[in-house]
């Protein structure tokens, strides 16, 4: 089945280190989104991309990096200098040129700072 | 930023009831559209309304789009437990294909 997948489920990072946080998809989707989500809070934008080997900043970018080398992965780095990491990470991807179309979300990666 | 304010934030209901929520945003769009999210999981996507359309239906869903007020609403029909979620209004606008969402609706459905 196409779909979307983020790993890990849980993640524990320590002050000052670097996590990845994975989204790969099968769903020959274009466009992918990361998104970081608070409790009881909406969505917010923190890095997309439309096309292989092009990316942009979201509102919420500083601290994060991503890379997008193939079409099928968008991993998301949260670096030390995001000073507040713990939240729950949502990977998505869209169809480009579909602008009628929802995003399909993987199911998130919760990280907690210890 | 945040464009939706979604209203109510947290609702409960009894099971067969309708369950209606409101957005609003702030700027023109091209559409807009409805996720549902089970606690500790991802969204999942419910229904889209083009900005040039006023109301859809699918299933038990209702949505309706009111350009000139720049607001939107969802209605549950027949409420059931497993209706138990968040919901929440996201808009797309422009060609980038970026979503922004409401703060969103917390429902609960009581048997």
């Amino acid at each position: 089945d196409g779909g979307i997948t983020q790993s890990p489920k849980y993640l524990f990072r320590k002050e000052g280190q670097n996590v990845t946080l994975s989204c790969e998809q099968n769903l020959n989707h274009d466009a992918m989104y990361w998104y970081r989500q608070d409790p009881g809070q909406g969505l917010r934008l923190i890095y997309y991309s439309q096309i292989v080997n092009d990316f942009q900043k979201g509102d919420i970018a500083e601290g994060y990096s991503v890379s997008r080398e193939k079409k099928e992965s968008f991993p998301l780095t949260v670096t030390s200098a995001q000073k507040n990491p713990t939240a729950f990470y949502l990977c998505a991807s869209k169809k480009e040129g579909a602008r009628d179309y929802g995003y399909t979300f993987g199911s998130g990666t919760r990280l907690t700072v210890v | 930023s945040q464009q939706g304010e979604e209203d109510p934030q947290a609702l409960s209901i009894q099971e067969g009831e309708n369950a209606t929520m409101n957005c609003s945003y702030k700027t023109s769009i091209n559409n807009l559209q409805w996720y549902r999210q089970n606690s500790g999981r991802g969204l999942v996507h419910l229904i889209l309304i083009r900005s040039n359309e006023r109301e859809k239906h699918s299933g038990r869903l209702r949505v309706t789009l009111d350009t000139s007020k720049k607001s939107s609403s969802l209605l549950i029909t027949a409420s059931r437990a497993a209706d138990t979620a968040s919901y929440f209004c996201a808009t797309a606008s422009g060609n980038t294909g970026k979503l922004i969402f409401g703060q969103g609706t917390t429902l609960q459905v009581k048997p």
